[in-house]
């Protein structure tokens, strides 16, 4: 069973270009979380899809980031007009359940991305 | 909003040390406790989780956390220590209020072992 998918593994960008993330969770998960590191700071919270619907993008930035997890295919990060601010390691994570159902989340090996 | 704190950032070790890692959280409620590691260059993987039960936890590798409720915390604990887990270490949380799916990491623990 392959575990949660992301590529690129690294993505170099420059400013103002579009950066497109992508993540295919395990087999069966149908609950996909997007997380960023920045350097020397912890993982953060994007946002958390399930297929089809954005459940909550409470921690998404108001412009430019979008995110989507088609019926079909792989969970999507898009950032729009990269900035060097958006330089960072994203974390895609998957789980069966939601995180409230006492269930763990399993994570890929991110993207870092670089923008220059 | 809850919050997760690793006070140390840094910890070098010699081999067969014993080793704590802090962890405290903010949040009166119930809570889902994990420790995930993350190896140079690769995915953050599970060491362990606290659901409910029993608070003293064992993981993989040799490691296990302590759910002190009435601290907020959740200490990483390992005997002895290996070359091998030289890593980064974090400590998150999952706040179980309604609504609530996302986990609120700390900062992470660098950990050195020296040979």
């Amino acid at each position: 069973n392959a575990g949660v998918m992301q590529n690129p593994r690294h993505l170099v960008r420059r400013r103002g270009q579009e950066a497109r993330l992508r993540c295919s969770p395990m087999k069966g998960h149908s609950h996909v979380y997007w997380y960023r590191q920045l350097p020397e700071e912890g993982l953060k919270f994007m946002v958390y899809l399930q297929k089809e619907n954005i459940i909550d993008e409470s921690g998404m930035p108001k412009e430019r980031f979008s995110a989507e997890f088609p019926k079909e295919g792989p969970s999507i990060l898009r950032i729009q007009q990269v900035v060097r601010g958006d330089s960072a390691a994203y974390f895609c994570a998957s789980s069966p359940r939601g995180q409230g159902s006492n269930t763990e989340a399993f994570f890929g090996q991110g993207t870092r991305l670089t923008v220059v | 909003a809850q919050s997760v704190s690793q006070h140390n950032h840094h910890v070098i070790l010699s081999e067969a040390a014993s080793l704590e890692l802090g962890c405290n959280y903010s949040y009166g409620g119930t809570v889902n406790l994990f420790w995930y590691v993350q190896y140079p260059g690769q995915h953050l993987q599970l060491l362990l989780k606290y659901f409910s039960g029993d608070p003293l936890v064992k993981g993989i590798k040799g490691f296990e956390a302590e759910f002190i409720k009435s601290k907020f915390s959740f200490n990483l604990r390992k005997p002895s220590v290996q070359w091998s887990d030289t890593a980064e270490y974090f400590c998150a949380v999952n706040a179980l209020n309604f609504g609530n799916e996302k986990l609120t990491f700390g900062t992470g623990t660098r950990l050195t072992i020296i040979p």
